[in-house]
């Protein structure tokens, strides 16, 4: 189960718009649309921003949305705030009931 | 609301084991899986392995099985993990998380393990 390849860091300014992208394999991003993204401030537990490739949790701001095409899942983050500024990782189902995270992108809001 | 408290730090030596625990309150504990997630220092998420606690049946990830066991006792709706044969790259903060919609939507606040002769 190798992790999902994820850049190790984006940056954008106030207001702006960027998107992270998480290539896996057809046995875990591409064959199953259960991928899911985490924001993780610094000292923080992880957060859930986005289920099954596109849902939001309740009380996540629609300014997180995520998309899929083949073995690559994006997380974009519209009208970007400071507050933004943390690590994501995306994460999906793998085949035999298990589960691989990405390495992580760093954010930065300029 | 759901809360997933997890007990307190640990320090072991190499080899020794470590066995850490992860109270649910605010939903049915029986309902859910739960997940144990892993982070060494200034590195990425690991996922390690889930428990169903209606069960009490797991799935492991391929690198920890052999080392790692979860349990679950219903009567305190509470998870554990152990992990044995600790090595000094075993250093790193242990989460729980609960497991819905093949995500995981709360997670509990992080033990640091550390290992260390």
């Amino acid at each position: 189960q190798s992790a999902l390849t994820q850049p190790a860091s984006v940056s954008g300014s106030p207001g702006q718009s960027i998107t992270i992208s998480c290539t896996g394999t057809s046995s875990d991003v591409g064959g199953y649309n259960y991928v899911s993204w985490y924001q993780q401030h610094p000292g923080k537990a992880p957060k859930l921003m986005i289920y099954e490739v596109s849902n939001r949790p309740s009380g996540v701001s629609n300014r997180f949305s995520g998309s899929k095409s083949g073995n690559t899942a994006s997380l974009t983050i519209s009208g970007l705030q400071a507050e933004d500024e943390a690590d994501y990782y995306c994460s999906s189902y793998s085949s035999g009931s298990t589960w691989v995270f990405g390495g992580g992108t760093k954010l930065t809001v300029l | 609301q759901v809360q997933l408290v997890q007990s307190g730090a640990e320090v072991k030596k190499p080899g020794a084991s470590v066995k850490v625990s992860c109270k649910a309150s605010g939903y049915i504990f029986t309902g859910y899986y739960m997940n144990w997630v892993r982070q060494a220092p200034g590195q990425g998420l690991e996922w390690m392995g889930r428990i169903n606690p209606n069960s009490g049946g797991t799935n492991y990830a391929q690198k920890f099985q052999g080392r790692v066991t979860m349990t679950r006792d219903t009567s305190i709706s509470t998870a554990y993990m152990e992990l044995s044969g600790l090595r000094s790259d075993d250093t790193a903060v242990y989460y729980c998380a609960r497991g819905t919609s093949y995500s995981f939507d709360n997670w509990g606040q992080g033990i640091l393990v550390t290992v260390s002769s």
